[in-house]
């Protein structure tokens, strides 16, 4: 069972390049997250979905767009990649919200803006 | 006041000690509390999750205190292994989403 997978693990981006990171998950959950972790800062929510179809801004959203367009696929973009996005991103997934409810994460994204 | 506020740390004990961790949430609505493990440049993984009640599983022990907003994490006999970044993780005022503390550092050493 793979879990929580995320591509690319590593990533160069100049400023003002575009990318897009790719979060799947295999356990059928209906929830998904972006999360990023900078030193410091703890993991901060960008945007989650409460389904197919569905997104929603977390703490943190601006400079990235989200797409859930199949359940198993939570989509991350960055249109104009910029020095203060540079972090780790985390993505996750749980089957609900509430007691005993998991997310589990992926292995990180980490990514670097010159 | 943050929504999670944790004790940074780094909390440096030898092997064999009890160590407690203690955590404040701002969200009196909350109904979801846990305790996630982060080791080094590797992603958190759910530790435990916390009951009003309180609960234990092996060596660690979780407590909840709603009228005071406070979430605790007691680990007993600790082992080399359990140096890790521990991160106290709380539910969103919708109830849709997790809010995770910075997280408390531990260190065992021998």
């Amino acid at each position: 069972n793979a879990g929580v997978t995320q591509t690319p693990k590593f990533r160069v981006l100049k400023t003002g390049q575009s990318m897009t990171l790719l979060c799947a998950q295999d356990m059928n959950h209906e929830y998904m997250y972006w999360y990023r972790q900078d030193p410091g800062m703890g993991l901060r929510l960008i945007h989650y979905s409460v389904g197919e179809g569905t997104t929603a801004k977390g703490e943190v959203p601006d400079g990235y767009n989200v797409s859930r367009l199949k359940k198993q696929n939570f989509l991350l973009g960055l249109e104009s990649a910029a020095p203060s996005q540079t972090s780790v991103y985390f993505c996750a997934s749980s089957r609900n919200v509430g007691e005993d409810n998991e997310q589990f994460f992926g292995p990180g994204t980490r990514l670097t803006v010159l | 006041r943050k929504e999670v506020e944790q004790d940074p740390g780094p909390f440096n004990v030898p092997e064999g000690a009890t160590v407690a961790f203690n955590c404040t949430y701002s969200n009196s609505a909350s109904q979801s509390f846990f305790w996630y493990r982060q080791d080094c440049r590797k992603e958190p993984k759910l530790l435990m999750s916390v009951y009003s009640s309180g609960n234990e599983d092996g060596r660690f022990t979780a407590q909840l205190n709603r009228a005071s907003q406070y979430i605790s994490l007691l680990i007993r006999d600790s082992k080399l292994s359990d140096s890790a970044t521990y991160l106290c993780v709380v539910n969103n005022q919708a109830g849709t989403a997790l809010i995770f503390g910075k997280g408390t550092t531990l260190s065992v050493s021998s």
